[in-house]
């Protein structure tokens, strides 16, 4: 079925440690998207990537990076990890047209101790 | 640059009444609308999307969104509510540069 894959579902992480979140679609979107998700905030943007070999700085970027070698897999890393990055991480993509929705994967979970 | 509220962080209904959830936006161009679904433990999902054709967007699952410009308004209803539309439900603009700016989200609760 296609769609967006994150990984790992859910992680506990102490303070400090390096982590990559994973993300790849099978959709040959050209955009991806990186969103936190905080209880009475929303959703909001981490980093985006228009196209591959590209990526921007959304609303909340600082203490995490991200990389599109390939339209595919868009990774985002946290370098240290600090208690504040404790939420819940979609990735999404879109074609990038007009008003196409975007679509989303299924989340990962983390908490950072 | 743009932004949404959306008004009512929980909304509580009995089954079979009229649900309304309301969303308003700031744009300073022409918008793309949008309201999304989220069940428990899974990402969002579409539920329609306002695309300048007509005002009034009909979704998935019975819902419809009218879009009133002078109003700035997207809010969503659904005539009859059903056990399964307990979920969270986010109102989303986007300008030129795609990338979408969420409201805070409601919460359904429907009750029995």
């Amino acid at each position: 079925i296609a769609g967006i894959t994150q990984a790992p579902t859910s992680q506990i992480l102490a303070a400090g440690r390096r982590m990559t979140l994973r993300c790849t679609q099978d959709m040959r979107h050209n955009a991806m998207y990186w969103y936190r998700q905080d209880l009475g905030l929303g959703l909001r943007l981490i980093h985006y990537s228009n196209t591959a070999g590209t990526t921007g700085k959304g609303e909340v970027p600082d203490g995490y990076s991200v990389s599109r070698a390939n339209t595919d897999d868009f990774p985002l890393t946290l370098a240290s990890a600090v208690p504040s990055q404790t939420s819940v991480y979609f990735c999404a993509s879109s074609p990038r047209t007009g008003n196409s929705p975007l679509h989303f994967g299924n989340g990962t979970r983390l908490t950072v101790t | 640059a743009q932004s949404v509220t959306q008004l009512g962080s929980h909304v509580s209904v009995s089954e079979g009444a009229l649900v309304l959830l309301r969303c308003n936006y700031s744009s300073s161009v022409p918008p793309y609308l949008f309201w999304y679904v989220q069940y428990p433990n899974q990402g969002l999902q579409l539920l329609l999307k306002y695309t300048s054709a007509a005002t009034l967007v009909k979704g998935i699952n019975g819902f419809e969104a009218e879009f009133k410009k002078s109003e700035t308004s997207f809010h969503l209803t659904k005539p009859s509510a059903h056990m399964s539309d307990a979920a969270e439900y986010f109102c989303a603009v986007s300008s030129n540069d795609y990338k979408l700016s969420f409201g805070a989200g409601t919460t359904v609760t429907v009750r029995a």
